[in-house]
């Protein structure tokens, strides 16, 4: 069974950092694309990065480039997503998902980053 | 950057009633188009990709059609765990992706 389990969200002051990691198991990690998407509280989905099986090619949404970096750890089954400079609009539900071609075909239940002093 | 729109906004219906829900690109993305089911407090799922194809365990009464710029998602009766959020999704040629606002569908 597939499972993507996030962890390292919470309470952080503006302009603080956080690490999210999101451990997989249940597939063969090192053979999938996977992307980090999150959800402001009412709001939509926003799609904000992803990262290549092997971590040779990485792309950001624009409002995070410079700040976020995505990286993985095939040996570990696990996916991170390094936040720094937060902004108070960066608050929302973090989710790790595994991309299948187009698409994301198994997501995690997802962390909360709230940033807010 | 390609725009997704989704209509209505709000959907109510009742149980055992078809619904039908829009979304339109700013410019063709060919076929290449995924629906999402997500329901309070939980992850999205993926229902629909390469907009007419089922993903694995979605029941038969949910289908989508479409392509270039309009795509349709159809539940063909409402069952009462349908009623949720649905979003549209595209990935560009610069593997990025984005998400349409969403089309709440909710009980009438």
């Amino acid at each position: 069974e597939v499972q993507l389990v996030e962890s390292g969200g919470g309470l952080v002051q503006p302009g603080g950092s956080l690490r999210l990691s999101c451990a997989a198991s249940g597939f063969t990690f090192s053979s999938y694309w996977m992307s980090w998407v999150r959800q402001a509280p009412g709001k939509g989905l926003e799609w904000v990065a992803n990262i290549k099986q092997d971590g040779s090619e990485k792309y950001y949404v624009d409002s995070v480039k410079g700040r976020f970096t995505i990286s993985r750890d095939n040996a570990k089954n696990s996916l991170y997503l390094q936040m720094n400079s937060l902004r108070a609009e960066d608050t929302a539900v973090y989710y790790c998902a595994r991309e299948l071609r187009l698409w994301h075909d198994y997501w995690g239940q997802g962390t909360l980053v709230t940033v807010s002093s | 950057e390609i725009v997704l729109t989704q209509s209505p906004a709000t959907l109510s219906l009742s149980p055992g009633e078809r619904a039908t829900l829009s979304c339109r690109a700013s410019q063709s993305v060919s076929s290449y188009l995924a629906w999402y089911q997500q329901k309070p407090g939980q992850a999205p799922r993926l229902l629909i990709y390469d907009a007419s194809n089922r993903a694995t365990g979605i029941p038969a009464r949910f289908s989508g059609s479409g392509s270039g710029t309009d795509f349709t998602l159809t539940i063909s009766s409402l069952e009462p765990e349908d009623f949720a959020v649905y979003y549209c999704q595209q990935r560009s040629n610069w593997r990025r992706f984005t998400f349409g606002p969403g089309t709440k569908v909710d009980i009438k």
